[in-house]
């Protein structure tokens, strides 16, 4: 089946500019995630999605950023007047639920971002 | 708060060596802990969880609570393992914590 999807693959925008980012989950996945990745960096945890709520907010860098997700299935990832150091791969995971934390996480190709 | 920590940002042996990727976390509660792997143009997947207690492609992790620590282990490494290595654990919050990697590079 499909799996998940990520939109756009490269996004290359100037500093100011407001950018979305989406992401496909898995049909039937209820648990949905943000990453991101700089370069020479880790993953690092943005923010978590349970159905269409979100119990962890606590990644997100700056009010700049916000998420939603809606109908349990696709979710944006906006962020406002970007800066440079926004420049990142954004990555999208879901998994079938959230909470009981033993289920593996189904990661997207990511979003490649430029600020210029 | 938890955390995880690879110490490694690089890593390389020739093929057939063993190999051991560290891995160590902080975290009051009781952790899921999993390796996820990234090859060449690939995305991030899956490698093993320690609850399924299972050896993929060769590797094999056991949790060591005393020393918290998640080390993955192959006694003999292929050249097709180079790849990025990640330790992440979950919490029964559902969040995720990932380590800052492990590159991993077998030389012929």
């Amino acid at each position: 089946g499909a799996g998940v999807s990520q939109s756009p693959s490269n996004k290359v925008t100037e500093k100011g500019k407001d950018v979305e980012l989406r992401c496909d989950p898995i049909s039937g996945h209820t648990a949905l995630y943000w990453y991101r990745q700089s370069l020479g960096q880790g993953l690092e945890f943005l923010i978590y999605f349970q159905g269409n709520s979100a119990p962890d907010k606590s990644g997100l860098p700056s009010d700049r950023f916000s998420a939603e997700r809606t109908g349990e299935s696709v979710s944006t990832l906006t962020i406002q007047r970007t800066q440079q150091e926004d420049s990142a791969v954004y990555l999208c995971a879901s998994s079938l639920r959230g909470g009981q934390s033993s289920y593996e996480q189904y990661f997207g190709p990511g979003t490649r971002l430029t600020v210029t | 708060a938890q955390r995880v920590t690879q110490p490694e940002k690089l890593l390389s042996v020739f093929k057939g060596a063993p190999v051991e990727l560290k891995c160590n976390y902080s975290y009051s509660g009781s952790p899921e802990l999993f390796w996820y792997v990234q090859y060449s143009r690939q995305r991030l997947q899956l490698l093993l969880r320690h609850i399924s207690r299972e050896s993929i492609k060769g590797f094999t992790a056991d949790l060591n609570k005393g020393e918290t620590s998640f080390h993955l282990k192959k006694p003999f490494a292929q050249e097709e393992d180079s790849a990025m290595y990640y330790c992440a654990l979950n919490t029964n919050a559902g969040k995720s914590t990932f380590g800052d990697g492990t590159t991993l590079t077998v030389k012929p």
